[in-house]
């Protein structure tokens, strides 16, 4: 079993539309939890990040984490061109902090 | 002012070469890490450093060696480069909250 595990996509969705991004991790002792968007032929950055149960919301952007079902999602409201890339969900556990990426997922937000 | 800084950005070498990848963080993170990104775009970690000190060591070829002089520092060195090492290899600095800041990466292309 992966350790972090998305669905590869390409997810399209149309321009204002809500994209919907899922993650699942397998050690429950993860802390902390993270997404990253990485256009293409550029380098990770991050854009989430969320610790406890429930929503955060940051602008455009609301992270999802249930630690019982070991499930964090993105949801991306009035979804944008510009969003096009793929994004990367991370997971921190260990002593040593371990930060393990999932293979993300690509969305295209169509015009 | 580049808050991690890799170099070269590209580089391109034949089969059975040594070469060598820098990376400088002038953000006072105590931890870096090494990640490769192969073709599929999976990320996956490589090696951690805290403070000088290997704290992270995954299942890595040992022709793969890194070092850090200091904690602002971490070099990957590669013995006898083949053809499977190439790919895009990530620094990483962990600041504040476990976020990563990432390098702009160096593509690696082994002929």
């Amino acid at each position: 079993q992966k350790e972090v595990e998305q669905n590869s996509g390409p997810l399209s969705v149309p321009e204002g539309a809500i994209a919907s991004l899922n993650c699942t991790y397998s050690d429950r002792g993860s802390q902390s939890f993270f997404w990253y968007r990485q256009y293409s032929g550029k380098s990770p950055e991050l854009i989430m990040f969320i610790y406890s149960n429930g929503d955060k919301e940051d602008g455009r952007f609301t992270a999802q984490l249930n630690k019982a079902s070991q499930y964090v999602s993105l949801l991306i409201r009035d979804s944008q061109p510009s969003d096009s890339a793929t994004y990367l969900c991370a997971v921190m556990a260990g002593g040593y902090q371990k930060v393990t990426f999932g293979i993300g997922t690509k969305l295209q937000v169509i015009p | 002012d580049t808050a991690v800084s890799q170099t070269p950005k590209y580089l391109v070498t034949q089969m059975g070469n040594d070469k060598s990848i820098k990376c400088e963080q002038n953000l006072g993170h105590d931890t870096m890490y090494w990640y490769k990104q192969d073709s599929k775009k999976f990320l996956k970690i490589m090696f951690s450093y805290n403070n000088k000190e290997l704290i992270i060591n995954e299942t890595v070829p040992n022709r793969f060696s890194p070092k850090s002089p200091d904690k602002a520092h971490l070099n990957l060195h590669i013995n006898s480069l083949e053809l499977g090492d190439s790919a895009v290899y990530f620094c990483a600095s962990r600041g504040p909250g476990e976020k990563l800041f990432f390098g702009s990466g160096t593509q690696l292309s082994v002929l």
